[in-house]
């Protein structure tokens, strides 16, 4: 019930396309979803993160569509650049505790 | 946006020596800090949970004599692998979390046991 699923593990997309992560989990105490980018050799960075309150975030070429019902959420890269290329992970945690619990990431590549 | 540090970014050890790590909230005080270790293409396994002035808690699974946490100011925590074996090469990687925020990461400390 602890686990946050994420597909696809690997995901090619055509430079200008758009790149969708998806993650599934079970727990409804999550209260808190963020998504983190990550580059080879480097620690994650936050990329963009929801509350359960809102069904949509927008940051810039980056959204997150969350629905609390199927208890989904994912991640869309509109207009995808080659230097989008990493690898993506989301996760969540609950009652603000700080503790995340994480998807098994998604390694994007865009191609020129 | 909030910034935290690791030193060093890489280290080479002859197995059997102990690599310290340090982990520094640059911009914020952090009262709870997280290691992390993560091998290739894989995602973060959380090691052990820091909060300053306390002792670590740790993961179940990961010897606490062998991965040494120490959090002694709101700004810094160290990691120190004692002994260290070639089975402990890995990228290390801290967080900081932020007060009603969340977690800030570090650049990684990659590892590497001879």
């Amino acid at each position: 019930q602890q686990q946050v699923k994420q597909s696809p593990q690997s995901l090619i997309v055509q430079k200008g396309g758009i790149s969708i992560i998806n993650c599934a989990y079970e727990n409804t105490a999550f209260d808190y979803f963020p998504w983190y980018q990550q580059f080879p050799g480097k620690g994650p960075a936050l990329l963009i993160a929801i509350r359960p309150d809102v069904s949509e975030k927008k940051e810039g070429r980056f959204t997150i569509s969350f629905n609390k019902s199927a208890k989904q959420f994912s991640l869309h890269i509109m207009d995808s650049q080659p230097g989008d290329s990493a690898t993506y992970f989301c996760a969540a945690s609950m009652n603000s505790n700080y503790q995340l619990i994480w998807g098994a990431g998604t390694k994007l590549i865009i191609k020129p | 946006g909030a910034v935290v540090s690791q030193h060093p970014s890489w280290v080479i050890c002859k197995s059997g020596t102990s690599v310290k790590i340090e982990c520094r909230s640059l911009d914020f005080q952090a009262t709870t800090m997280f290691w992390y270790r993560q091998f290739p293409k894989q995602s973060l396994m959380l090691m052990a949970t820091s909060n300053e002035g306390s002792k670590a808690t740790y993961e179940q699974g990961v010897e606490k004599d062998k991965f040494l946490i120490n959090h002694a100011s709101l700004t810094l925590s160290t990691l120190t692998v004692t002994s260290a074996h070639p089975e402990d090469s890995s990228f290390y990687i801290c967080s900081a979390y932020l007060a009603l925020e969340t977690q800030y990461f570090g650049p990684g400390t990659r590892l590497l046991v001879l």
